[in-house]
């Protein structure tokens, strides 16, 4: 069953706005990722944070993770056309092998 | 990039015949997943490889098969497609299961008619 859920579902923003984006996940997790999906590409991975932490930055992303409400946030700040892309949660349970993914916010950046 | 290959990149087919996907490696990683991504549905897992010849079963495995006869290679095939089975396939591999952060190939479109 899929572990991660994404909201919203779609988010269009003017080139320079900050997107941010939530994830919601069921069980407890040993960390939790977030992929960026260019359209017809393979996903990448932009951040990890581990159940531990409960904000990491790389670069103009922020991410948060609260354990209590079992959620997580992806900011991107100052967002540029390039930010135009599909971004997936994935969760990795404590006691599991695989990563859940949700099924993905789509990011629209205006020019 | 990580050297994650998969072929073909596109293929269309007819219900009921057999087809195999590759995914090729060059990192040396030790697991590698095979993933569908569908409309609505994010990547779901299909199977999942921990070692050579050590393979297991992911939430969607229903129709597939897969095998791993050496490191760098992890093949999944579709015994008889079915319609169902149209999809976008990924293959991924990761150092570290407990952890790690996972490497996708380009995606195989299959189209089964």
């Amino acid at each position: 069953s899929q572990q991660g859920e994404e909201d919203p579902q779609a988010l269009s923003i003017q080139e320079g706005e900050n997107a941010t984006m939530n994830c919601s996940y069921k069980t407890s997790i040993n960390n939790l990722q977030w992929y960026r999906q260019n359209s017809g590409r393979g996903l990448v991975h932009l951040i990890l944070i581990r159940s531990n932490e409960r904000e990491k930055h790389s670069g103009r992303l922020r991410v948060t993770l609260d354990t209590s409400k079992k959620s997580s946030s992806l900011l991107i700040t100052a967002s540029r056309a390039a930010d135009t892309a599909s971004y997936f949660c994935a969760s990795r349970g404590v006691d599991d092998y695989k990563l859940s993914f949700g099924a993905g916010t789509t990011v629209t950046v205006r020019a | 990039d990580a050297g994650i290959t998969q072929s073909p990149r596109h293929k269309v087919t007819e219900t009921g015949t057999p087809v195999t996907l590759r995914c090729h490696q060059t990192e040396n990683h030790r697991y590698m997943y095979w993933y569908r991504q569908d409309p609505g549905h994010g990547l779901r897992l299909i199977h999942y490889s921990y070692g050579v010849k050590d393979t297991d079963k992911g939430e969607v495995s229903d129709g597939y098969s897969v095998s791993r006869s050496k490191t760098e290679d992890f093949l999944l095939t579709l015994e008889s497609a079915t319609s169902s089975q149209t999809s976008v396939y990924f293959c991924a591999i990761s150092e570290d299961q407990n952890t790690g952060e996972l490497f996708f190939g380009e995606g195989s479109r299959l189209t089964v008619l």
